[in-house]
């Protein structure tokens, strides 16, 4: 079964600091990887997603994520936070073509950026 | 561009008691979904509709929880009875591709079940 882990519940950072938050991920073949965030009293956005190509992944307000095939990992990361990067976020995985196309979430991080 | 709506956003009941949740999509998207948001946990699909037919229910309690998708466009989610554990936020997304993951999210129903 397609699973992911995040092995933080919370990461604080400065503002103008760059921000890690962690992702590893547990896949039979070729994995389909998903940044989501979610504000306070809001639904989840999607950030960003790893189908096939470049390591690095560009997406929403700045965030990118590395895929690690190597290391099972897939961090998502921010050069500089902002005090409104503040919110949980959840990595998740698709099962692959054919599967049901379902997404797995991972049970979350709070970021908290303070000044 | 509308989003997806949801209602009620809150709803406290007592246990044994039944409710139900609304959810439009985003107009033009086929795929529906139901997810269940416990505290402190991720996300976890309960029934995925591809335009008004039931592409996964495996997750889905069936003894207690139903769902419809008439005419392919709304959906309701439904409880009965309600236990104390089905406490969480039920969220309805939508995808114009069930392929892509890219999925929008409506803001959330929050249940309380006394």
């Amino acid at each position: 079964a397609q699973s992911v882990a995040q092995p933080e519940d919370q990461v604080n950072v400065a503002e103008g600091n760059p921000l890690t938050v962690k992702c590893t991920y547990s896949v039979s073949g070729n994995p389909y990887l998903f940044w989501y965030v979610q504000y306070p009293n809001r639904g989840l956005q999607f950030l960003l997603k790893y189908i096939t190509g470049d390591n690095l992944v560009k997406g929403s307000y700045g965030f990118e994520a590395e895929f690690n095939k190597s290391q099972t990992s897939f961090h998502l990361k921010k050069p500089s936070a902002l005090v409104s990067d503040s919110a949980l976020y959840f990595c998740a995985v698709r099962d692959p073509p054919g599967g049901g196309n379902k997404l797995t979430f991972g049970t979350g991080t709070q970021l908290k950026v303070e000044l | 561009e509308a989003g997806v709506a949801q209602s009620p956003r809150y709803k406290i009941i007592e246990k044994r008691q039944s409710v139900a949740f609304w959810c439009n999509p985003i107009s033009g998207h086929a795929t529906l979904y139901w997810y269940q948001q416990i505290l402190g946990q991720g996300p976890k699909l309960l029934i995925q509709f591809q335009n008004n037919g039931v592409v996964d229910d495996s997750q889905l309690p069936k003894d207690r929880f139903s769902a419809e998708r008439l005419k392919g466009v709304d959906s309701t989610l439904k409880i009965q009875p309600a236990k104390l554990e089905d406490s969480a936020v039920y969220l309805c997304a939508s995808s114009l591709e069930p392929g892509t993951g890219e999925l929008f999210f409506g803001e959330g129903s929050r249940l309380t079940v006394l």
